[in-house]
């Protein structure tokens, strides 16, 4: 079965930066295209980027267009969010999508 | 930017319909999702491609889109049901998506 399992979360200081990584299993990775979505505490859901199968494409929202790049190694199946200058308002829980699939999420704490 | 627009709540009598919208300029030309969030849960898409219903979603889950306006119906509410739903849907050029700003749905 599907499974996406996101790590690389934690506490970062506002103006860090931070890498959140994605393992893919059970399906072909390098068939999909591939997102990232996240929640702040309390809030609605937010797309915030996705990439396609041979990441020959992207795609970001404005919030984070410019600081977050979106990339993906297929031989891993691994699929990457770096993320910089990260501000207060980044704080939130990020999930790793595939069509209907949702990794369990990645908390991003951003607080001095 | 693109935006989706839904109204911040919707409530209903345990066995009566619910119907949430879901109002975007692109929805003529690209299919809207429905996605389900139950309090401290990740979401589970209940809707895709305007009507269509994933195997394991219940049969009361309905979508429809007619013009700008996508609609997810849910027919015989229940208290099970409560929670928030958010429509999702792209851009005209397929490049940006959106999340609607969420409803909530209590049924009581």
């Amino acid at each position: 079965q599907v499974q996406l399992v996101e790590s690389g979360g934690g506490l970062v200081k506002p103006g860090g930066s931070l890498r959140l990584s994605c393992e893919g299993s059970g399906f072909t990775f390098t068939d999909y295209y591939m997102s990232w979505i996240r929640q702040a505490p309390g809030k609605g859901l937010e797309w915030l980027s996705y990439i396609s199968n041979s990441s020959h494409h992207r795609s970001y929202a404005d919030s984070v267009k410019g600081r977050f790049t979106i990339s993906r190694d297929n031989a891993k199946k691994l699929l990457f969010l770096d993320m910089n200058n990260l501000r207060v308002e980044d704080t939130a829980v990020y999930y790793c999508t595939l069509g209907s699939y949702w990794g369990q999420g990645a908390l991003v704490t951003v607080s001095s | 930017s693109y935006e989706l627009t839904q109204p911040p709540s919707v409530s209903v009598s345990p066995g009566q319909t619910a119907r949430i919208t879901c109002s975007g300029d692109a929805l003529p030309i690209k299919f809207a999702y429905w996605y389900q969030q139950k309090s401290g849960q990740a979401p589970v898409l209940v809707i895709y491609d305007d009507n269509k219903r994933p195997s394991e979603i219940p049969e009361k889950f309905s979508g429809s889109s007619s013009g700008t306006m996508a609609t997810l119906t849910i027919s015989g509410a229940q208290v099970e049901d409560e929670g928030d739903y958010y429509c999702y849907s792209t851009d005209g050029n397929g490049d940006q998506w959106v999340f609607g700003g969420g409803t909530k749905l209590t049924v009581l």
